[in-house]
């Protein structure tokens, strides 16, 4: 089965340091790979996703992230954080059993500090 | 605006009790689902709907039941089997099979006293 490992629950970084959040997946023939943002007691927002060409993805407020096959990796990036990016942050794979299902990984908690 | 709302926002719910959370779309999107959320645990699918008046249980159906009578209507019943049904509930939905981005709602949080 397809599955997501966020390595880090919590990522404690100061204002406009750089930062990254680790995700890694179990390997698959194809994969869809998708980051989503979670502010306290909100939903989710997608932040970028990754279906094919260009390794590297950008999306919004600044992030991107780099599909890594031989390393099965899709590390989250920003270069400089802001205190209003203190979220929770999903790393998340797309199964396809007869319909199409997200696995996601256990969250890492950025906490962005002055 | 289009999206998806969910209500109410808290919900408080004596053991025994049966409750009912709203999740509505006006996305015109075909399937719908339902997540719940625990502290370290991330989302796990409770129940997913492809189209209306059908429905599949997810990884963890115990204890809870949904209906699909209307498209843009997906609501998800907690039952008193539930053992443990404190929990953050998201509900979702997608236009279509080959559709490859989720969108959420802003959630209930559920609380069993």
């Amino acid at each position: 089965a397809q599955s997501v490992t966020q390595l880090d629950s919590q990522v404690p970084v100061f204002e406009e340091a750089p930062v990254e959040l680790r995700c890694n997946y179990s390997s698959s023939v194809s994969v869809y790979l998708f980051w989503y943002v979670q502010y306290p007691n909100q939903g989710l927002q997608l932040l970028l996703k990754y279906l094919s060409g260009s390794t590297l993805v950008k999306g919004i407020n600044g992030f991107e992230a780099e599909f890594n096959k031989s390393q099965t990796s899709f590390h989250l990036r920003k270069p400089s954080v802001h205190i209003s990016d203190t979220a929770e942050y999903f790393c998340a794979v797309r199964v396809d059993t007869g319909f199409q299902k997200l696995v996601f990984g256990t969250g890492t908690r950025l906490l962005v500090s002055p | 605006d289009g999206g998806i709302t969910q209500s109410p926002k808290y919900l408080f719910r004596k053991e025994g009790q049966n409750v009912t959370l709203s999740c509505e779309q006006n996305l015109n999107h075909d399937a719908m689902y339902w997540y719940r959320q625990d502290p370290g645990q991330g989302l796990r699918l409770i129940y997913y709907s492809q189209i209306v008046n059908d429905f599949q249980k997810g990884d963890i159906a115990e204890g809870y039941s949904v209906s699909r009578e209307k498209k843009e209507s997906f609501p998800l019943t907690v039952t008193s089997a539930q053992k443990n049904p404190t929990a953050f509930y998201l509900c979702a939905s997608t236009s279509g099979r080959n559709n490859n981005e989720q969108f959420f709602g802003p959630g209930t949080r559920l609380t069993v006293l």
